[in-house]
């Protein structure tokens, strides 16, 4: 089992939708959770954080976390064509420990 | 600029050649960590440090690999005697480990080639 898991896509979603990208992880003492945005040819753009149970929202971008699930999503709204990237999980354990990140999940948003 | 910097920003190599990259965290950053990523994969663990301790090294890390912080500010990566599978992009992220936001950040990478 790996570690941190998402699904790879790609995911298409028309613009102006609601685009959701999910990610689980394995270690349940995890205490810090992020989101990064990764377009091709670049390096990895972080563009959330969060570390409690629940919902956080910074603009259009909403992360989830529920920490009995092991589970962490990512709920983009009024999608536009330059959110089209790879979106990385990233979760790292006890707050002296390595960051670990997912393998990415290709998003794609339609005109 | 505050941000990581990585130099070089790229690097072609023959097969068999040592290599060296460095990267300097933000300055007030002093948690460094090391990723390998090659294409349509998230970064790979390599190491990491806080201040000069190196603190985990990824058991998948070669002996050819090794990374130093020697005054706990910059710090370089080495590779010895590359090969074709060393190629990929290397990225160095900084962050702060006290408080409450211990966000990461990276720098703009250095591309490896080996030929």
């Amino acid at each position: 089992q790996k570690e941190v898991e998402q699904n790879s896509g790609p995911l298409s979603v028309p613009e102006g939708a609601i685009a959701s990208l999910n990610c689980t992880y394995s270690d349940r003492g995890s205490q810090s959770f992020f989101w990064y945005r990764q377009y091709s040819g670049k390096s990895p753009e972080l563009i959330m954080s969060i570390y409690s149970n629940g919902d956080k929202e910074d603009g259009r971008f909403t992360a989830q976390l529920n920490k009995a699930s092991q589970y962490v999503s990512l709920l983009i709204r009024d999608s536009q064509p330059s959110d089209s990237a790879t979106y990385l999980c990233a979760v790292r354990g006890s707050s002296a420990s390595k960051i670990i990140f997912g393998s990415g999940t290709r998003l794609s948003i339609r005109p | 600029d505050t941000g990581v910097s990585q130099n070089p920003r790229h690097k072609i190599t023959k097969r068999g050649q040592n290599v060296t990259f460095r990267c300097d965290p933000i300055s007030e950053h002093n948690r460094l960590y090391w990723y390998r990523q090659t294409l349509g994969q998230g970064p790979e663990f390599l190491t990491y440090f806080q201040n000069e301790a190196q603190l985990e090294k990824s058991r998948l890390l070669s002996d050819r690999f090794s990374a130093e912080r020697p005054k706990g500010s910059f710090s370089t990566l080495e590779i010895q005697r590359t090969e074709q599978g060393d190629s990929a992009m290397y990225l160095c992220a900084s962050s702060p480990s006290f408080g409450g936001n211990t966000e990461a950040f990276f720098g703009q990478g250095t591309r490896l080639t080996v030929v």
